[in-house]
């Protein structure tokens, strides 16, 4: 298909641990976006990259998380010594505009931290 | 900062009833608002922004400036518009959207 994919589309894992979250977003589309949706809230905006650079990471709750875009397409967010409070479903959306462009969501990937 | 208001979480409408969902924004300057939806087992999608002046499914939504307000509203609800709906905000020359918590719609027969 040729919409925005992400895996592991379910990773339980165990607190401590370290997870990585990939995110292939439609093809030509240079805006990425993660972001984070606890249960019961709206998505919450983590970061943002423009081609291969992260332009905003203001949302990273703190330094264990980080996220690369090495080649300008796929994304990988990574978490390191998971926390309990890590587990949320982790959204991944393009867009093929830089400002104000649609955002084309992913499935998600549900994270739980025991 | 800018922040979304969604006050309902769960409105439940008949068949046919009228249907509005509530959404309030702050932002002092000219934003951007959006309708996002996600239907049961599908993924977060586009509904309507408020710069086309659209109406997709029926929906429409006015963005009131005065009441900084961005409500979504459809005369007869369907049972296939039941469903969680999030509004979104984005300000003028950024990228990043806010959403609200949402407001799971539910249409009974």
């Amino acid at each position: 298909g040729a919409g925005v994919s992400q895996t592991p589309s379910n990773k339980v894992t165990e607190k401590g641990k370290y997870v990585e979250l990939r995110c292939d977003p439609i093809s030509g589309h240079t805006a990425l976006y993660w972001y984070r949706q606890s249960l019961g809230q709206g998505p919450e905006f983590l970061i943002y990259f423009q081609g291969t650079g992260a332009a905003d990471d203001s949302g990273l709750p703190n330094d264990r998380f980080f996220a690369v875009r090495p080649e300008g397409s796929v994304s990988t967010l990574k978490i390191q010594r998971t926390e309990r409070g890590d587990s949320a479903v982790y959204l991944c959306a393009s867009s093929l505009k830089t400002i104000g462009g649609e955002l084309f969501f992913g499935e998600g990937s549900r994270l739980t931290v025991l | 900062a800018q922040r979304v208001t969604q006050p309902e979480k769960l409105l439940s409408v008949f068949k046919g009833a009228p249907v509005e969902l509530k959404c309030n924004y702050s932002y002092s300057g000219s934003p951007e608002l959006f309708w996002y939806v996600q239907y049961s087992r599908q993924r977060l999608q586009l509904l309507l922004r408020h710069i086309s002046r659209e109406s997709i499914k029926g929906f429409t939504a006015d963005l009131n400036k005065g009441e900084t307000s961005f409500h979504l509203k459809k005369p007869f609800a369907q049972e296939e518009d039941s469903a969680m709906y999030y509004c979104a905000l984005t300000t003028s020359g950024t990228y990043k959207y806010i959403f609200g918590t949402g407001t799971r719609l539910k249409v009974l027969a």
